[in-house]
């Protein structure tokens, strides 16, 4: 089962920042959060991970608590090539461990 | 980046045929990959992992002599959905495993498979 909660939907305006929440009360120390998506008909997506601190790439930023049993994921400047599912996992990563997918979040980008 | 290679990426076929789906790794060896299915409006669920040079391991619930899979060399994993029936019909995906903490799993584009 997924160790992480998410809200089943979010609506962002075109050009504004997506931030979308995740729980994951139960992560473990040697876990990290992960962040892909899926857009409709294709494979999930690669966005952004981290461990510990606050992480930043081309794509997003990921915030995570001090606590680290809550993140998330922003987009700065939401397109409408940006409406996906987003899914929050946690997971040891590389190696022979599957990422567990959840039921993720459907973020739609309104013009 | 790494990328993932999935065929067919669509397949119609009568019931009781069998289907091969290939993954393949192009710029990466993966020792490890893994097979997902994902029906209508619901999540990606894990089938199967796959490792080179030895057995698969199956999930609880999933048929592994109705879906065979093989991963002959570290850049290439086939399934095979034997005998195909309607029920069968779903959206499967393949991931191959870096093993990088980072970006952990690199994922093909999928393969919707109808069967008639």
């Amino acid at each position: 089962d997924a160790k992480t909660t998410q809200p089943p939907s979010m609506d962002c305006a075109e050009g504004r920042a997506a931030n979308l929440p995740c729980n994951h009360s139960t992560i473990s120390g040697n876990e990290y959060v992960y962040w892909y998506r899926q857009i409709h008909s294709q494979g999930p997506q690669y966005i952004i991970h981290g461990l510990k601190n606050n992480e930043t790439n081309e794509m997003a930023s990921l915030i995570i608590t001090e606590d680290r049993k809550s993140s998330t994921l922003i987009l700065p400047h939401a397109t409408l090539r940006d409406t996906a599912v987003y899914y929050c996992i946690v997971s040891p990563g590389g190696g022979n461990t599957p990422l567990v997918f959840g039921k993720g979040t459907r973020l739609s980008v309104i013009a | 980046g790494a990328v993932v290679s999935q065929h067919p990426s669509w397949v119609i076929c009568k019931s009781g045929t069998s289907v091969k789906i290939e993954c393949r790794s192009l710029d990466f060896q993966a020792t490890t990959m893994f097979w997902y299915r994902q029906f209508p409006k619901q999540s990606l669920m894990l089938m199967a992992t796959s490792n080179e040079g030895s057995k698969a391991t199956y999930e609880q619930g999933v048929e592994k002599d109705k879906f065979l899979i093989n991963h002959a060399s570290l850049t290439l994993s086939t399934l095979t959905v034997t005998s195909a029936h309607p029920e069968d019909s779903s959206f499967y995906i393949c991931s191959a495993a870096t093993g990088r903490a980072k970006d952990s799993q690199h994922f093909g584009d999928g393969t919707r498979l109808s069967i008639l």
